[in-house]
């Protein structure tokens, strides 16, 4: 019983490149989560998605990323033109279907951004 | 401060001793979960409490709930050398959705 499977486990990228995270939520699990993490800190809310629906981008930056979770396949975090700033870990979770909010989220190991 | 802010920020005990861990948090909740974290690994759950709950038990894990005070506190008793890691209190407020707001972790040692 596989959990959150996030690949690749570490990326590095240039200056201007694109990166593409992906995430492979718990069999069973329709909801999926991405949190950036930057060294020394806690986790921040980035998206929220369920099966081909983006509910929740407030906290994603406006330009340059974007996620996606299609019918079939992982959930990908996309960031365009990457910046020495996009530097981090890139948490995705997810959760079982929505009951009450009281659902808790498993998470991923992360993929580890680095930026030349 | 932040939604979710532990303290303290750091805590070092001896193997066998408890640990306390508090966390504090600003808005309304509809719940408050606790993870782990090792270093370099993604985060494991450890309890959610419910904001009705006033307490909660897993193994040697106590949680307590203060709505009234906004506050959560996590008691690991009989500490571990494998409880070395960090902890994040995280909460998920009475929004739309379920996402969770995370303050920045204590950083737990225990020595052996």
């Amino acid at each position: 019983n596989a959990g959150v499977m996030q690949n690749p486990r570490h990326l590095v990228r240039r200056r201007g490149q694109e990166a593409r995270l992906r995430c492979s939520p718990m069999k069973g699990h329709s909801h999926v989560y991405w949190y950036r993490q930057l060294p020394e800190e806690g986790l921040k809310f980035m998206v929220y998605l369920q099966k081909e629906n983006i509910i929740d981008e407030s906290g994603m930056p406006k330009e340059r990323f974007s996620a996606e979770f299609p019918k079939e396949g992982p959930s990908i975090l996309r960031i365009q033109q990457v910046v020495r700033g996009d530097s981090a870990a890139y948490f995705c979770a997810s959760s079982l279907q929505y009951r009450g909010r009281n659902q808790p989220q498993h998470f991923g190991d992360g993929t580890r951004l680095s930026i030349l | 401060s932040q939604q979710g802010e532990e303290d303290p920020q750091a805590l070092s005990i001896q193997e066998g001793e408890n640990a306390t861990m508090n966390c504090s948090y600003k808005t309304s909740i509809n719940n408050l979960q606790w993870y782990r974290q090792n270093s370099g690994r993604g985060l494991v759950h450890l309890i959610l409490i419910r904001s009705n709950e006033r307490e909660k038990h897993s193994g040697r894990l106590r949680v307590t709930l203060d709505t009234s005070k906004k506050s959560s506190s996590l008691l690991i008793t009989a500490s571990r050398a494998a409880d070395t890691a960090s902890y994040f209190c995280a909460t998920a407020n009475t929004g739309a959705n379920s996402k969770l707001t995370f303050g920045k972790g204590i950083t737990l040692s225990v020595r052996p």
